[in-house]
């Protein structure tokens, strides 16, 4: 079965600084999909970045980054430069046929001013 | 504009009325799926549709049904609700085919049974 975990249920860092967000996976599959979702007060689910599993080089999206580990099934999210309305629950999850995704629980991200 | 709507976007009703969530994309996609997300748990798949007339039971199934009689719709019906279906539904949908990467959701809805 595959699991995704995200270890950190909260973090706060001050606004301008670096935050990393931890995720680790398991699966037998040889072909997926990673994502991170975002999740603002407004509850919609926004695409942050996304990582073929068969693409070595890490995705990268504006201050959003990842640092993808095929071998340790880790999958952390970056946010350089953090800003006040990155602010959200921050979901990671793992795709795989043309139907499956599964979550994590998410980490909750608080930006302080 | 290419989006996922659901309907009604919250609700409060009582347990045993049956209800259905509508869910509709305008993308010509062949995969739809409804999750529930409860705190604590992150989002868990309720069922899933391959295309029209194909679907089945995703992570948690139980207490729900659905149907696809056409490609762009997606209901999600709680024939006898119960309190422990509170939560916060999402529709989502993606064009199949290898494109899982393209996952579009819907805006949400909170539903209460009380």
């Amino acid at each position: 079965a595959q699991t995704v975990t995200q270890s950190q249920p909260e973090m706060s860092v001050q606004e301008a600084e670096t935050v990393t967000l931890s995720c680790t996976y398991d699966t037998s599959e040889s072909n997926y999909y990673l994502f991170w979702y975002k999740q603002p007060p407004s509850r919609q689910m926004i695409l942050v970045i996304r990582q073929e599993a068969y693409k070595q080089q890490n995705a990268t999206e504006n201050r959003f980054s990842v640092n993808f580990q095929k071998a340790a099934k880790s999958f952390s999210l970056k946010i350089s430069d953090s800003q006040l309305g990155d602010t959200a629950m921050y979901f990671c999850a793992f795709g795989y046929r043309d139907d499956k995704i599964i979550f994590g629980k998410g980490t909750r991200l608080h930006i302080l001013p | 504009e290419a989006q996922v709507t659901q309907n009604p976007r919250y609700l409060i009703t009582v347990t045993g009325k049956k209800l259905t969530v509508t869910c509709s994309q305008n993308m010509n996609h062949e995969y739809m799926s409804w999750y529930r997300q409860d705190p604590g748990l992150g989002l868990r798949q309720i069922y899933y549709s391959m295309n029209v007339e194909v679907t089945d039971k995703g992570d948690v199934p139980e207490g729900y049904k659905v149907s696809r009689k056409e490609k762009r719709n997606f209901p999600l019906i709680l024939e006898s609700p119960s309190p422990n279906q509170t939560s916060l539904y999402f529709c989502a949908s993606n064009l199949g085919a290898g494109r899982l990467n393209e996952q579009y959701f819907g805006p949400g809805t909170r539903l209460t049974v009380t």
